[in-house]
């Protein structure tokens, strides 16, 4: 199974400062049909997860545009440009190329 | 708009079985990947199964795999996850979830508990 690390899995962010969070797969993520299905998440806490990213850098619709991801191949990063209250949550990584799809192990945002 | 409920959650003993359903409204199920989803308390997320739109087409993670059994009856606009042998690595919140990996918008339940324990 392709493995995704996330790096730091806790990030104390003062609030309207910049969060970065990295994501890398064991493997490459680009598939046959030269996608790279990287995909990023939120999960408020209590809530169920709501994805921001898409195809590593695609927004979803009614996401802020303080969030964004880049990357390519195998190496990959969410960030955000300024962190709000509403962003407390854990962020996860997730790779749709290989089945099976496999998340990284989550990062903890907080507000210091 | 788009929901999915989940329900069938619950306490089972080891080696019991559940049937979890997922009632979908808002759009045309028929038409759509779906997939379970679930997350261990206090832990991260697993992608447990998913299945074609016209179920002809099923994929699981190796750890389910032969226990579980996923499927869907598109005339009740419905997802099943059928759990059976049970273990307590299998407790976790269990979403049902209209993933796309690609543009479509994504939806997810509220989830619906599992325990196994004796």
């Amino acid at each position: 199974d392709v493995v995704m690390t996330q790096s730091p899995l806790s990030l104390p962010v003062t609030l309207g400062q910049p969060a970065s969070i990295s994501c890398r797969s064991s493997q490459s993520l680009v598939y046959s049909d030269e996608n790279t299905y990287l995909i990023w998440f939120q999960q408020r806490p209590g809530q169920s997860p709501r994805r921001l990213i898409y195809e590593v850098s695609n927004r979803d619709s009614g996401v802020p545009d303080r969030f964004s991801g880049s990357g390519s191949g195998s190496d990959f990063t969410l960030k955000i440009s300024r962190v709000e209250a509403e962003d407390v949550g854990v962020y996860y990584c997730m790779q749709g190329t290989h089945w099976p799809w496999t998340f990284g192990q989550g990062t903890k945002v907080e507000i210091k | 708009e788009v929901q999915l409920v989940e329900s069938g959650g619950g306490l089972v003993q080891p080696g019991g079985s559940l049937r979890l359903s997922c009632a979908a409204s808002g759009f045309t199920f028929s038409s759509y990947w779906m997939s379970w989803v679930r997350q261990a308390p206090g832990k991260g997320l697993e992608w447990v199964a998913n299945i074609k739109q016209d179920g002809s087409e099923k994929n699981y993670v190796d750890s389910v795999k032969g226990r579980f059994t996923i499927s869907r009856d598109n005339a009740k606009n419905s997802l099943y996850l059928q759990m059976n042998s049970l273990r307590a690595e299998d407790t976790a919140m269990y979403y049902c979830t209209r993933f796309s990996r690609g543009s479509l918008s994504n939806y997810w339940g509220q989830g619906t508990l599992v325990i196994v324990s004796s």
